[in-house]
């Protein structure tokens, strides 16, 4: 199975800041991977796909990068409904494997 | 507008079965590959299985293989998750997902509201 490694597992920032989330698999995922915001009490909601592809709807101050094994998750100009849990996923290969997950809080 | 809503969760105790149902809308529900993945009470994402557009190959992790059962219904847009001889670890918000892009299992687009699963005596 890929293991999925997702750092920090929280996160305090101000508004306005940017802020960066880490994810790395533990083999060459080929860029097949999703970052999701969950808010609480919510579903998870897609935010970018494919690595870098930003989801529809999904405002422009989040972005994603990465390849092989080492992506990431930005977030330009913290909002205060950025507040939220963030997680990766791998879909390259069954299993499907998720990141322990980030907890964004405000500062 | 695509939604999916999930119904079938409850109180059952352990080593007995629910089956879960997720009915689609907003989409042609026979060209997506569609999933079940749950959230544990203040836990992270684990997926659970996922099914193809015909229906005719299914697949797991581990953790469920042999007692959990996805399928799905193409004249009705339902996909349903069978799970038998629950635990206690079964505890969770089991979410319904739909794939990104028709024809091939890629990322899950969409969400369903959940519905919660409790395993207990």
């Amino acid at each position: 199975d890929i293991q999925m490694t997702q750092s920090p597992a929280s996160l305090s920032a101000s508004l306005g800041e940017t802020v960066t989330i880490e994810c790395r698999a533990s083999e060459d995922i080929y860029s097949n991977l999703a970052w999701y915001q969950q808010k609480p009490g919510n579903s998870p909601q897609l935010l970018i796909y494919d690595a870098n592809s930003l989801a529809d709807g999904v405002p422009s101050r989040f972005s994603g990068s990465g390849s092989g094994t080492q992506y990431s998750l930005k977030i330009n100009s913290l909002q205060s409904e950025d507040v939220a849990s963030y997680f990766c996923q791998q879909y390259n290969n069954y299993p499907y494997t998720f990141g322990a997950g980030t907890k964004l809080e405000l500062k | 507008e695509v939604q999916l809503v999930e119904t079938g969760g409850g109180l059952v105790q352990p080593g007995r079965s629910l089956k879960l149902s997720c009915v689609a809308s907003g989409f042609t529900f026979n060209n997506y590959w569609m999933s079940w993945t749950r959230q544990a009470p203040g836990k992270g994402l684990e997926w659970v299985a996922s099914i193809t557009n015909s229906g005719g190959s299914t697949y797991y992790p581990d953790s469920v293989k042999g007692r959990f059962t996805i399928s799905r219904d193409n004249a009705q847009n339902t996909l349903y998750l069978q799970m038998n001889s629950l635990r206690s670890e079964d505890t969770a918000t089991y979410y319904c997902t739909r794939d990104g892009l028709p024809g091939y299992p890629n990322w899950f687009a969409y969400w369903g509201q959940g519905t919660l699963v409790t395993v207990s005596s």
